[in-house]
């Protein structure tokens, strides 16, 4: 069966750096063609995509925030972290990972506010 | 990047209805396998979203086969048969053939 769990700060201030972790099983990462990626949804929005860690780690990233965003992977723990710099208010919204996109975690609530 | 434009932004139905949603893409997703990259997603009020159909018209496992996916290059329908209260949310289209990947702003599917 294959869960993802994604944990973050829950709050943060502008200016910060938001690291998010997702915490999976039932698969594994260093298994080829698997991908795990982040999306967001600001609230009442649309989906956005922001980036995805190839098992042969490959990176791919959103142009629109590439600056700002670094995705890495601990295959050992079955982890996947997005850490994304100088937040300000438009990067509230829900955090989501997820696998192949066929399977996603619950997602995790980010606020930026001062 | 490529566009996703998904019509109509909301339906209202009645439960028995069928319905189509459509999704036409700004470039072809047609990617250099030969295989086209266009998903369906259900997000039901609250909830993740949940993937439904791959690759245009592949089933997940467990979707009933009420739901149906057509289409090619730059033009795809979803098709609900029957519709239940259960598949009511909003549904996105999105391709992962080009970087970067793309969503639709999404249908809301109501009751009538």
């Amino acid at each position: 069966q294959v869960t993802l769990k994604e944990s973050g700060p829950g709050i943060l201030q502008p200016s910060q750096t938001l690291s998010l972790t997702c915490s999976f099983s039932g698969f594994l990462l260093s298994a080829s063609s698997v991908g795990v990626g982040w999306i967001r949804q600001p609230s009442g929005k649309g989906l956005e995509w922001l980036a995805t860690i190839g098992w042969e780690d490959v990176k791919h990233y959103n142009p629109s925030l590439k600056s700002r965003l670094t995705i890495s992977k601990d295959t050992s723990n079955n982890q996947v972290f997005l850490k994304i710099t100088s937040v300000d208010t438009a990067d509230t919204g829900t955090y989501y990972c997820a696998h192949n996109w066929e399977y996603w975690g619950q997602g995790v609530m980010v606020t930026v506010s001062s | 990047d490529v566009v996703m434009t998904q019509t109509p932004p909301s339906l209202s139905v009645a439960i028995g209805q069928s319905v189509s949603i459509s999704c036409k893409s700004s470039q072809s997703l047609v990617y250099s396998d030969g295989k086209t990259y266009l998903h369906w997603l259900l997000q039901s009020s609250g909830r993740s979203p949940k993937r439904l159909i791959y690759q245009v018209s592949n089933l997940d496992s467990g979707v009933p086969d009420r739901f149906s996916g057509t289409g090619s290059q730059k033009d795809f329908t979803l098709k609900i048969s029957r519709v239940e209260a259960k598949d009511l949310g909003v549904y996105y289209c999105a391709q992962t053939t080009h970087f970067p990947w793309t969503f639709g702003g999404g249908t809301k599917l109501e009751l009538k």
